[in-house]
């Protein structure tokens, strides 16, 4: 089975600006959960999406928001960049319950300037 | 906020030594999960322990879960180069969310 992937893998953006990163989880998995990961605050959790729905959401403003599509494909949409967005964005996808093995992308890293 | 805290920050031992990282989590789980993370890429997921299991091994690794002190290790024995790395513990406090510690930094020198 091909791994879960991540476009784009690299990202310049300036501040203001918005972006947009998609996932596609792997094969028959409905569950794509996103990731941000910066050298201070670590690995923190976005938010959730199972069947096209949000299950849960982390502690991130209004202007990161995400969405999945019907065949479990997930894009996340980050508005008005500010310098700190400037992360690698992690996807990940499970089969679909609770406590699974999640598998993560590669990731897109994003700089804004 | 992180949930698991790993120790130590970072470890650097020979090849073919024995690494051992632990980590410390604060509120009851389902299941805790190590990764591997190579240089600022993916996650790969090494090893996941249920809250009922107390060890459980994958090849060179090792992992044990100790409930009543909330507290976890992994040990990789007969380490080589190509595991020099950072090692994330992650539990999942409910649903599919996962928290991670802040990770050791493994290096293997040749």
């Amino acid at each position: 089975k091909a791994g879960v992937t991540q476009t784009p893998r690299y990202l310049i953006k300036t501040r203001g600006q918005q972006v947009t990163l998609s996932c596609s989880p792997i094969s028959g998995h409905r569950s794509v959960s996103w990731y941000q990961q910066t050298p201070g605050q670590g690995l923190q959790f976005l938010f959730e999406y199972f069947s096209e729905t949000q299950r849960n959401k982390g502690n991130f403003p209004g202007r990161f928001s995400g969405r999945q599509f019907s065949n479990s494909r997930s894009e996340m949409n980050v508005s008005t960049l500010e310098l700190g967005d400037s992360a690698l964005y992690l996807c990940a996808s499970s089969l679909s319950g609770e406590g699974e093995t999640q598998y993560f992308g590669p990731g897109t890293r994003l700089l804004v300037l | 906020s992180q949930q698991g805290e790993e120790d130590p920050q970072a470890l650097s031992i020979q090849e073919g030594e024995n690494a051992t990282m632990n980590c410390s989590y604060k509120t009851s789980i389902n299941n805790l999960q190590w990764y591997r993370q190579n240089s600022g890429r993916g996650l790969v997921h090494l090893i996941l322990i249920r809250s009922n299991e107390r060890e459980k091994h994958s090849g060179r690794l090792r992992v044990t879960l100790d409930t009543s002190k909330k507290s976890s290790s992994l040990l990789i024995t007969a380490s080589r180069a190509a595991d020099t790395a950072s090692y994330f513990c992650a539990t999942a406090p409910y649903g599919n969310k996962l928290v991670f510690g802040a990770g050791t930094i493994l290096r293997v020198k040749s």
